[in-house]
């Protein structure tokens, strides 16, 4: 079974401040994808990275992919009280073409 | 926003009672997907189809069926439902051609209670 870590589980911070959250795991994605989701919604696709050490911007929202294809990170700037909601990575690991999730980082921004 | 609609949107039943969720799209996308999502566990996939009567199980596919006789509607059915099948589901579309990478679309969930 292929596991997707993400760390922190829960963060809570201050308006204005900046903020990293990590997807990790032992396998080599093939690609990996970063969602948002908000209370009584579902997920909403925010960004795919399939090339190892690819950066992709999303306005303050920035994703990097692994060189090694093992981690991701998103990183937040000036994070704003419409960041709050639940951060969750999904990859596709070779072999395995269905997606698997992680249990999600949730982040609440603090005005 | 992709049109996916699920119904019903909340469900209270008791357990040894059969329960069908469902899930209608108006995108044409040829994948459907039907997920749980508990507390520490993120989202698991249970059954997904990738084609009129072509469906394929998940991870966590014990004490769940599904069909799909048209390509707009999915149907998750709890046979005999069980406390432990107390969770939100989601229903989620994709296009299907291009698997790598592939986007998701999800819809806005059923909280299920099994008392």
């Amino acid at each position: 079974t292929q596991l997707l870590e993400q760390s922190p589980q829960f963060l809570s911070i201050q308006e204005g401040e900046n903020l990293t959250v990590y997807c990790n795991s032992s396998s080599v994605f093939s690609s990996l994808q970063w969602y948002r989701q908000e209370p009584g919604e579902g997920p909403v696709l925010l960004v795919t990275v399939v090339t190892g050490g690819e950066v992709k911007k999303l306005k303050r929202l920035t994703f990097q992919f692994g060189d090694a294809r093992k981690d991701s990170s998103l990183h937040i700037t000036a994070a704003q009280p419409g960041d709050t909601g639940l951060y969750l990575c999904a990859g596709e690991f070779f072999g395995n073409e269905k997606l698997t999730f992680g249990t999600g980082t949730r982040l609440t921004i603090i005005p | 926003d992709a049109g996916i609609t699920q119904s019903p949107r909340h469900k209270v039943t008791e357990t040894g009672t059969p329960v069908t969720l469902r899930c209608h799209q108006t995108e044409n996308h040829r994948y459907m997907y039907w997920y749980r999502q508990d507390p520490g566990h993120g989202l698991r996939l249970i059954h997904y189809s990738y084609g009129v009567k072509d469906t394929d199980k998940g991870e966590v596919s014990d004490g769940y069926s599904v069909s799909r006789s048209k390509t707009e509607d999915f149907l998750l059915t709890l046979e005999s439902a069980t406390s432990s099948q107390t969770s939100v589901y989601f229903c989620a579309i994709s296009e299907g051609f291009n698997r790598k990478g592939e986007k998701l679309f999800f819809g806005s969930g059923t909280q299920l209670s099994v008392l």
